[in-house]
């Protein structure tokens, strides 16, 4: 059973826009969550985290929101452009265990 | 520093040979994992090392995949007898702890014929 899930496999945004891609997990001991970029033929890249005791964390264009509550995260990319193009992986952390989500492909249209 | 190096990158083997996947860690990252992508599944965590000792192999699919980290720079994961099922990326990856994020290697894509 996934602790993870990203239940949209693909997004499409158009340059400039907001993307936001969800995550929603079901364990509450989660105590760390990350978010991860993956080019093709590439590994994925660490992008953002955000601990739990945090419900927003902030890196220039790339913002992360935490709900506990709902046990949802979510990423927020503004403004979307072109090279943010990737697949996008959601991943949280117990005690140095991840679990990953299955990842959301995002298309940037110019 | 040249990040977490996985050889090969390109693996294509016969259902039933031995095929071994290697992978360097970033030297001081306490922490090595090996991740199987699929299509299917995503990201899946095989089994994890902390200072070269295996802490959860629980992700192991079967008895025909084994890992080992004989020393701080250098693991292996290897499959005997492959199958076809066994088609996949497989991911290295470090860390020095949870707060700090994964470097994960550039991946084998392994394929079993």
């Amino acid at each position: 059973d996934q602790q993870v899930k990203q239940n949209s496999p693909s997004l499409s945004v158009q340059e400039g826009r907001i993307s936001i891609l969800n995550c929603d997990y079901t364990n509450s001991m989660f105590d760390y969550f990350l978010w991860y970029k993956k080019y093709p033929a590439e590994g994925p890249t660490f992008l953002i985290s955000i601990s739990s005791i945090k419900d927003k964390n902030e890196d220039g264009r790339f913002t992360v929101f935490l709900n506990k509550s709902a046990k949802h995260l979510s990423l927020h990319i503004v403004p979307s452009q072109p090279g943010d193009s990737a697949v996008y992986f959601c991943a949280a952390s117990d005690f140095n265990k991840f679990y990953f989500g299955s990842g959301t492909k995002l298309n940037v249209k110019p | 520093d040249a990040g977490v190096i996985q050889s090969p990158r390109h693996e294509v083997t016969e259902m039933g040979q031995e095929v071994t996947l290697r992978c360097k860690p970033i030297s001081g990252h306490d922490y090595l994992f090996w991740y199987r992508q699929t299509m299917m599944r995503g990201l899946e965590l095989l089994i994890y090392f902390n200072n070269n000792v295996p802490i959860d192999d629980s992700g192991m699919p079967e008895d025909r995949f084994s890992a080992k980290m004989p020393n701080a720079s250098f693991s292996t994961l290897k499959i005997q007898p492959s199958e076809p099922r066994d088609s996949a990326v497989y991911f290295c990856a470090s860390s020095l702890s949870a707060s700090t994020g994964y470097t994960f290697g550039s991946g084998t894509r392994l394929t079993v014929v």
